[in-house]
């Protein structure tokens, strides 16, 4: 599975988008980008996920780049309770041992008032 | 609304005693996992399951076994628990055909003294 690079933590202020970036240099042709989030003291939460078309649902927007090397996730209007640590996971549909996601440190965002 | 129920969300055990650690899932989910979160080290699977008495090891098996008598249920055993096991236990589900799309439970927090 393709290595992703996060920035530790970032701010962002309620009501703004907050946009978080992944880089994923080494993403292979079959393999997706998949977003989770942890909230303290919670198990961690799906988001979104795509393969090289942008995507939207009710929680959030991803956005891949054309050469697929890079994405960012966008929550639209930020609130406290997106505060979390959001990880950016890349992995083949159906690869081997399907469910072993290599979560890594993610980006810690705050969100304030 | 889709539901990862762990039996408990703090445990206090001692050095040798066997621990059980209970998963249900409501959404007939044919993949169960089970992971560790220890700080510094991220998530990291234990065992997994992809149909009812059928299991695989994770990335760090030692120590634990599981048993999955019923699709719903997906049990955690630590045959002597030790206080290096001490950590916070994940249990997700996902289905056959979105396998990288995980639910997951809140956790459970194991002290072992």
């Amino acid at each position: 599975d393709a290595k992703t690079t996060q920035p530790t933590s970032m701010d962002c202020a309620e009501g703004r988008a907050a946009n978080l970036p992944c880089n994923h240099s080494t993403i292979s042709g079959n393999e997706y980008v998949y977003w989770y989030r942890q909230i303290h003291s919670q198990g961690p939460q799906y988001i979104i996920h795509g393969l090289k078309n942008n995507e939207t649902n009710e929680m959030a927007s991803l956005i891949i780049t054309e050469d697929r090397k890079s994405s960012t996730l966008i929550l639209p209007h930020a609130t406290l309770r997106d505060t979390a640590v959001y990880y950016c996971i890349v992995r083949a549909l159906y690869g081997g041992s399907q469910g072993n996601l290599i979560f890594g440190k993610g980006t810690k965002l705050s969100v304030k008032p | 609304d889709v539901k990862v129920t762990q039996s408990s969300r703090y445990l206090v055990k001692r050095t040798g005693e066997k621990v059980f650690l209970e998963c249900v899932q409501d959404m007939d989910h044919e993949n169960m996992f089970w992971y560790r979160q220890d700080p510094g080290l991220g998530l990291r699977l234990i065992y997994f399951s992809y149909d009812v008495k059928m299991k695989e090891k994770g990335d760090i098996p030692e120590g634990y076994s599981v048993s999955r008598e019923k699709k719903e249920r997906f049990s955690l055993i630590l045959e002597s628990a030790s206080t290096n096991q001490t950590s916070m236990y994940l249990c997700a589900s996902s289905h056959r055909d979105t396998g990288e799309k995980l639910f997951f439970g809140s956790g459970t927090q194991l002290s072992v003294l």
